[in-house]
């Protein structure tokens, strides 16, 4: 089966450009997650989306970002404004049960972003 | 402040030794601790999962322990080989409970080299 692929692997942008980063999760998978490693520091959770409802928002560090899930597929992901403390790295995971503790997430490559 | 600390940042062993690396964390009650494995470019890729009523985990050549106690996790890779060289992740799986949903809380990551 085809893996987690997020779109696209860099962007190189200016201090308030846009950016929409897309997530295709694994074909079926009702849960796709959002998580960001900045430089230097861990992966940090995002946000949640059983299908197309945003389950868990609670990590989205201000209103800059917008995350949609249209029709539970795939999903985007927009920073509008882009601030230089945005760049790092964007994952984007799925898994196929209903969430628990004891989910294991698929994950893409990432998506590498770089604010100048 | 809830904590989470992988020993060292990176671990340098020759191959056919066992590589043991160390999770503790602080404030933190989980149920289920994960670990992955991370290669440069790549998106975490799951390895064990434990739960908070196992004491141990084995995987073909990989073996996690979880004492709730200590709030320390180890990962031990036998017989090591250079294809393990990676950055291995642990994750604590916590509850959001205003959400009913369930977070993944990374470390930062202990980067092993086996060397031949």
């Amino acid at each position: 089966e085809a893996g987690v692929t997020q779109f696209p692997s860099h962007s190189v942008i200016e201090k308030g450009q846009t950016v929409t980063l897309r997530c295709d999760p694994i074909s079926g998978h009702d849960n796709l997650y959002w998580y960001r490693r900045v430089m230097g520091k861990e992966i940090k959770f995002l946000l949640h989306f059983v299908k197309e409802s945003k389950q868990d928002e609670s990590g989205m560090p201000n209103n800059r970002f917008l995350a949609e899930r249209t029709g539970g597929t795939y999903s985007t992901l927009k920073v509008q404004p882009a601030e230089l403390e945005d760049s790092g790295v964007y994952f984007c995971a799925s898994s196929q049960d209903r969430d628990s503790g004891a989910n294991v997430l698929t994950f893409g490559a990432g998506s590498r972003l770089t604010v100048l | 402040s809830q904590k989470i600390e992988q020993n060292s940042e990176a671990l340098n062993i020759q191959e056919g030794k066992t590589a043991t690396l160390t999770c503790n964390y602080t404030n933190y009650s989980p149920a289920y601790l994960q670990w992955y494995r991370q290669d440069p470019g790549r998106g975490p890729v799951f390895l064990l999962l434990i739960r908070e009523n196992e004491k141990e985990k084995r995987k073909e050549r990989l073996k996690v322990t979880f004492d709730t106690t200590l709030k320390q996790s180890l990962f031990h890779i036998t017989a090591s080989q250079p294809a393990d060289s990676a950055t291995y992740l642990c994750a604590l799986v916590v509850a959001y409970s205003g959400a009913g949903s369930y977070q993944l809380t990374f470390g930062k990551g202990t980067k092993l080299s086996v060397i031949p």
